[in-house]
């Protein structure tokens, strides 16, 4: 399988522990972003990545949230001090950026988090 | 930052007739406008899109049309068949990639 995977698809944890997620782009796409979804909703951008350089951050992404891309490749979404308004589908997407106009993200299949 | 509203948020159709879902964005800078379709439990897919310089664009059944004077964008599904049911989202987004997205239409297609 070629596409974006992520890792694991189901987390159950307790309100106050921490959890980490991993996400894994498709090869040579060099722009990787995590959205958040909630039932009912749209995915919600958290953040995204060029290459290893973390670019942009949401105003959602409290400072229990840091992402981290170290070479550039896999992608990984901590949350500290769960709550249980945490519990989401968190999504990853990949792109390869175009020199003009903006560029096609492709989803990962996302870690459903469940905050008891 | 932009605002992507979507109406209407469920759709049901009989089989073999057309669907249309409309879009509204807000910032008048964007320039770039996928559509995706998720069924239940599996990751959005892109099945069109559309960018500022276009003003239709058609695949098979599925066609999206945009007006940017009146910033507003819509997807049409024609002949419909059983596995169109999902959930369809819109997006949209300016130079700086990030997509910001409707809330979602649920369609259903009657047998």
């Amino acid at each position: 399988d070629t596409g974006v995977s992520q890792d694991p698809r189901h987390k159950i944890t307790k309100r106050g522990q921490n959890v980490t997620f991993r996400c894994d782009p498709i090869s040579e796409h060099n722009r990787l972003y995590w959205y958040r979804q909630t039932l009912g909703q749209g995915p919600e951008f958290l953040t995204y990545f060029q290459n290893e350089a973390q670019l942009e951050k949401s105003r959602l992404l409290s400072d229990r949230f840091s992402a981290e891309r170290p070479k550039g490749s896999f992608s990984t979404l901590e949350i500290q001090r769960t709550e249980q308004g945490d519990s989401a589908m968190y999504l990853c997407a990949s792109s390869r950026v175009e020199l003009a106009g903006a560029d096609t993200q492709y989803f990962g299949p996302g870690t459903r988090l469940t905050v008891l | 930052g932009e605002n992507v509203e979507q109406h209407p948020s469920t759709l049901s159709v009989q089989e073999g007739d057309s669907a249309v879902i409309k879009c509204t964005y807000s910032d008048s800078a964007s320039n770039y406008f996928p559509w995706y379709k998720q069924e239940l439990g599996k990751r959005p897919q892109l099945i069109i899109d559309i960018r500022s310089n276009v003003g239709e664009k058609k695949d098979q059944r599925i066609a999206v049309t945009l007006n940017k004077t009146a910033k507003h964008f819509s997807l049409h599904i024609t002949e419909t068949q059983p596995e169109d049911s999902a959930v369809y989202f819109c997006a949209a987004s300016r130079h700086d990639y990030k997509l910001s997205f409707g809330a979602g239409t649920t369609v259903t297609v009657r047998a």
